[in-house]
C-alpha cells in the first residue's frame, strides 16, 4: 500500500534558526496536506498544495510540492516556541480517493 | 469558530468489552472521517462516511468496527469485540466536501485505554 515517509523523525532547534522536513510518498499524490499537532493535541491543517512544482508560503513557512508529486518539503524561517509541535504532511493517492495517508511525522522542539 | 467535539476524552474499557466513540462533526459538512494515532506514532486512517455510508475503509477497519450516524448530528465508532491493540486516540474529522478537495477538521480525540 502507500507509504508516506518524513524525515527526519525528530529536530531540535536554537530559537531563531531554520527548519526543514522532507516528505517522500511511494506513490504519486493527487494533492498533499500539512497539518501541524501541539504536543497533546490534535491535528490542525496548515495548507494543500495540488499542482506540480507548487509553492506556497504562510508568514515564516514555506511549502513545497515536487514537480512529480511525490515530495513535499514544509520550511520554517527563524523558527519561534510557539512553532513546537509535530508536522504531518498528509496525501490522497489519486481523485476520488478519500484515503488521507499521513507521513510519519517530524517532531520539532525548540530550544530557548 | 465551529468546532468537531468528541466525547468521552478518555474511555478505560476490559478486553473483549464492546466500546461507542461519538462524535459530533461541524454542522454543515457532508464527509465524516475516523483515524487513529497510536501514542508516539503517526495518524492512521480508519473509514471515511458520507451520506450515511462508509465511502473508504483502510484495513486496519475489520470485522470489530462499525461506524454509524444514527441522527443529524452524531457520528459514532464502535468497536464490538476490543483487544489491547486497540489502546490509542481516536480522532474523529469532518469536512465541508470530499478530502481531495478540502482540509479535515479534527476534533481533539478520545483516548481509549484498553485493560
Amino acid at each position: 500500500g502507500q507509504q508516506v515517509m518524513q524525515i527526519p523523525q525528530y529536530q531540535h532547534v536554537q530559537e531563531g534558526e531554520d527548519f526543514t522536513t522532507y516528505c517522500n510518498s511511494s506513490t504519486t499524490l493527487s494533492n498533499i496536506q500539512w497539518y501541524k499537532q501541539r504536543p497533546g493535541g490534535h491535528p490542525v491543517f496548515l495548507i494543500q498544495l495540488v499542482k506540480s512544482g507548487e509553492v506556497k508560503k504562510q508568514k515564516r513557512l514555506t511549502f513545497q510540492f515536487g514537480e512529480a508529486k511525490k515530495n513535499s518539503s514544509l520550511h520554517i524561517t527563524a523558527t519561534q516556541t510557539t512553532d513546537v509541535g509535530t508536522y504531518f504532511c498528509a496525501g490522497l493517492s489519486n481523485f476520488g480517493n478519500e484515503k488521507l495517508t499521513f507521513g510519519t511525522g517530524t517532531r520539532l522542539t525548540i530550544i530557548p | 469558530e465551529p468546532e468537531v467535539t468528541q466525547t468521552p476524552s478518555h474511555q478505560v474499557t476490559q478486553m473483549g468489552q464492546e466500546v461507542i466513540l461519538r462524535c459530533v462533526p461541524i454542522s454543515n459538512h457532508l464527509y465524516f472521517y475516523w483515524y487513529r494515532q497510536i501514542l508516539g506514532q503517526k495518524v492512521e486512517f480508519l473509514v471515511s462516511f458520507y451520506n450515511n455510508e462508509i465511502s473508504e475503509k483502510s484495513e486496519i477497519f475489520d470485522d470489530q468496527f462499525s461506524v454509524e450516524r444514527p441522527d443529524g448530528s452524531n457520528f459514532t465508532l464502535k468497536i464490538r469485540s476490543t483487544k489491547l491493540e486497540d489502546s490509542a486516540m481516536y480522532f474523529c474529522a469532518s469536512s465541508e466536501y470530499r478530502a481531495v478537495n478540502q482540509p479535515q477538521h479534527f476534533g481533539d480525540g478520545t483516548r481509549l485505554s484498553i485493560l
